[in-house]
This record gives structure tokens, sequence and C-alpha cells, in this order.
């Protein structure tokens, strides 16, 4: 059984501070690994995609990738209220293909 | 980007009666559309991969008598929940795939509640 395991939370961090999500997979032929942003009754929307090792920053939020020790994260920088949500890491099992596997969500909480 | 659209983005339903949401995508043709199904304060649970002119691909434990998916054109894909039960209350969620995608791109979701 392929997995994605997150933290559930909730995550609490005070405004402008770094609110830092992981998120393990056990599926070591992964090759595609995105983090989406899920409000509650919404649908999860796109944030961050990583391919490869190492960092990828876009804006405030930089995702982290180490196939090795097979984990994914993700900084949220500059932390504001509006970024108060669950966080949904996927993993693509396969390249050609776009079927995702979730993990259950980490819920950030924002303070003001 | 491109835009999945769902429709309807709620519906409530008797026991028993069945009900069909649809999932197209308006800005390109998707080959490949998957549909998942998410209960409160769970993750998304992939149900089917609806493909184009073919039958669908159910995941294990889904039946696919009860959940009819068809996929008749490059642009819509249709779920129909059939003999709806209360327990089939949930939020139904459509993603497409357009081959040169790297993303899958996800419909506003669908709440189903059935009295």
């Amino acid at each position: 059984q392929k997995e994605v395991e997150q933290n559930s939370g909730p995550l609490s961090v005070p405004e402008g501070a770094i609110a830092s999500l992981n998120c393990t997979y056990s599926d070591r032929v992964s090759q595609s690994f995105f983090w989406y942003r899920q409000y509650s009754g919404k649908s999860p929307e796109l944030i961050m995609s990583i391919y490869s090792n190492g960092d990828k920053e876009d804006g405030r939020f930089t995702a982290q990738l180490n196939k090795a020790s097979q984990y994914v994260s993700l900084l949220i920088r500059d932390s504001q209220p509006s970024d108060s949500a669950t966080y949904l890491c996927a993993v693509n099992e396969n390249s050609g293909t776009y079927k995702y596997i979730f993990g259950t969500g980490t819920r950030l909480k924002v303070l003001a | 980007g491109a835009v999945v659209s769902q429709h309807p983005s709620w519906v409530i339903c008797k026991s028993g009666t069945s009900v069909k949401i649809e999932c197209r995508s308006l800005d390109f043709q998707a080959t490949t559309m998957f549909w998942y199904r998410q209960f409160p304060k769970q993750s998304l649970m992939l149900m089917a991969t609806s493909n184009e002119g073919s039958k669908a691909t159910y995941e294990q434990g889904v039946e696919k008598d009860k959940f009819l998916i068809n996929h008749a054109s490059l642009t819509l894909s249709t779920l129909t929940v059939t003999s709806a039960h209360p327990e089939d209350s949930s939020f139904y969620i459509c993603s497409a795939d357009r081959v040169f995608l790297t993303e899958a791109f996800f419909g506003q979701g669908t709440r189903l509640t059935v009295v």
C-alpha cells in the first residue's frame, strides 16, 4: 500500500512567522510531488510542484524535496491569517499519469 | 491556467434516487479525468480514473455499478451516484489531466447530501 503521511496538526504559528509542513512518502519510484491548499468546504488549489531534489521557491513558499529520505516539505514565510487552511501533500505514483496519492493533510492556523 | 468546472456545487437528494455530477475541462481537452471523494476531516480518496472513449478504472473497494462514470467526450466526464444512500453523502471532486500538463486541475467540488 503506497502511502503519503502528514502530521494532521493543527500547527499553530503567529502571524509573520515561518510555518513548516512536512510529508513523507513510501513509494521510492515517485517522481512528482505537489502541495495543495484546501480551505474548508472548498476544492484543493495547487501551491507548489517539485520534481527534483533541493529547494524550489515561489514567493513566500519554498518546497524542499529529498528523494533519498523520501520526504518533501513546504515552508511558508511571513505567514498570514489567510494562510490558515489544510495543506495536502500529493505524490504522483507514475510520471506518465497524474494519479495522485494524497496525504491526510496538515491543518495550519496562523494566529493574528 | 487550465480551468475545470464541476456542476452542481451542491445537491440534496432523497435516499434511493440517482444523482449526476458533471466535470468539464473548459479550455483544454482532457483525455483522463479523476474522481475523488472526501469525507469530513479526511483526505481525498481516489474513486476512479475516467478515460475518454473507454471504461473507467475503479479503485479497490469502489462499486462500479453504484458509481457510474461516463467520459464520452474530451471535455466532459460524468459521475452518477445510483440508488444513493445517506452514507454516500460526501464531497466529490474531479480533476482533469491534459497530456502535457505537469499537474492536474481540480473542479470546484460537489457537496452531496442524501436524506
